[in-house]
């Protein structure tokens, strides 16, 4: 398996509280990604990195920020959590842009009360 | 705006039958990716298809992709109730990263 690592796994967070999810790589891979997967939505791309401090917006990025100050972590950040933004987060890795497959983290549900 | 749409998003079918899943995409895309779910799992990669008329397969899976149709499809061969997943398929149109996911199809097969 591809050393990824998403911590935590779980959480429970209150409405307006900020919230930082890890996402850990041991493969020096080049590309991070963070996903949010709901219910008849498949999977939403929030933000994603091709380098160190190079970072740029998915689909669903508002709410959300990202950084990566070196190439084995990126972190996204809920500013200030709200209920719609409950889920089941996956960081997804690659070496070479997309041309390779991509590995994925275990995911970490949050949940905003 | 890109859409990714799967069909059928969910099927239950028998053992030892022969299915097709559908991923249909509404831009010009040459990267096209099949990955697999079990419930309460990640996903796992299955298949990359990197150009038009590209084949692929593992096992009872078999993945193509006709870039012209904006269609890849996903062919299950004499299923087993160890392919029970659901099945995601997902585009970079774009060349940017920035991969697009269709709903996915929930897959259940009868013992």
């Amino acid at each position: 398996d591809a050393g990824i690592t998403q911590s935590p796994r779980h959480k429970v967070t209150e409405t307006g509280t900020p919230v930082t999810l890890r996402c850990h790589q041991t493969e020096n891979h080049r590309y991070m990604y963070w996903y949010r997967q709901d219910p008849g939505h498949g999977l939403r791309l929030i933000h994603y990195s091709y380098g160190v401090k190079d970072t740029d917006k998915g689909e669903v990025s508002d709410g959300y920020s990202v950084s990566r100050s070196k190439t084995e972590d990126f972190l996204l950040t809920l500013e200030s959590a709200t209920s719609s933004q409950t889920s089941v987060y996956f960081c997804a890795i690659s070496e070479d842009s997309m041309n390779t497959e991509a590995f994925f983290g275990q995911g970490t549900r949050l949940t905003v009360v | 705006e890109l859409k990714v749409e799967q069909n059928p998003l969910f099927l239950s079918m028998q053992e030892g039958k022969n299915y097709t899943i559908y991923c249909n995409y509404s831009t010009t895309s040459d990267r096209l990716y099949w990955y697999r779910q079990d419930p309460g799992k990640s996903l796992e990669s299955l298949f990359v298809l990197l150009s038009n008329g590209a084949v692929k397969q593992e096992g009872r899976l078999m993945a193509s992709l006709d870039t012209k149709a904006r269609l890849s499809t996903l062919h299950i061969t004499a299923a087993v109730h160890d392919l029970s997943a659901t099945y995601f398929c997902a585009v970079d149109p774009n060349r940017d990263d920035k991969i697009i996911f269709g709903k996915g199809t929930r897959l259940h097969i009868l013992p």
